[in-house]
């Protein structure tokens, strides 16, 4: 079945760092990519999308390439900050198979960013 | 807009105890999603409605847990009786859509029900 596998974590930067979350997954067929963001005492919440292989998702400085010849989704910014501080989630949806419409998570990786 | 509602935000039962959640999704949303969140790992649908069917339960551990929409809005999740091992965070999620339409949706998540099973 389809799996999203995302780097060991916890993850811990100094502000105005690069950051990288690696994310990678297995599917059949084209699925959709996501990242969800979980704020301390919050729901979690969409970071950004790509649905077609080399579509780039971006959102409050974060950016994702889908590719799909390295089946990866990986997590970057350019300068992080305390307010970043966040659970990370990798997603995919699947429109193939028994998985129509299942959004499947990775397993979270926590990101602490200090001043 | 409003968001996605839940009840309790906490709650601690002893094993074999019974214990019932609550979700009021976005209004007008017709997907509604039950997940658990164990910790350190990432949320696993347990439930979809789409309005008030169920189009997927693969997941759920029907001889202790049932779920119902009734009239297609307000969900709840019960579990009877309650294992150690559904100490976990509950989470409902709504989305306009499911199909192809909404395919790309976001879902929208509420804060959770942290369940503890002593």
């Amino acid at each position: 079945g389809d799996s999203v596998t995302q780097m060991e974590g916890p993850v811990t930067l100094s502000e105005e760092a690069f950051l990288t979350i690696n994310c990678t997954y297995t599917a059949t067929g084209y699925p959709s990519l996501f990242w969800y963001v979980q704020y301390p005492g919050e729901g979690l919440q969409l970071l950004l999308k790509a649905t077609k292989a080399d579509d780039k998702g971006s959102n409050k400085g974060f950016e994702a390439t889908y590719r799909k010849e390295t089946t990866s989704f990986h997590l970057e910014k350019g300068s992080v900050q305390v307010s970043d501080s966040a659970v990370y989630f990798c997603a995919l949806k699947n429109a193939g198979g028994t998985s129509y419409g299942k959004l499947t998570f990775g397993q979270g990786t926590i990101l602490t960013v200090h001043p | 807009e409003a968001g996605v509602a839940q009840s309790p935000r906490y709650k601690i039962i002893e094993k074999r105890q019974s214990v019932a959640f609550w979700c009021n999704p976005i209004s007008g949303h017709a997907t509604l999603y039950w997940y658990q969140q164990i910790l350190g790992q990432g949320p696993k649908l347990l439930i979809q409605f789409q309005n008030n069917g169920v189009v997927d339960d693969s997941q759920l551990p029907k001889d202790r847990f049932s779920a119902e929409r009734l009239k297609g809005v307000d969900s709840t999740l019960k579990i009877q009786p309650a294992k150690l091992e559904d100490s976990a965070v509950y989470l409902c999620a709504s989305s306009l859509d499911w199909g192809p339409r909404g395919f790309n949706e976001k879902l929208f998540f509420g804060s959770g029900t942290q369940l503890s099973v002593l």
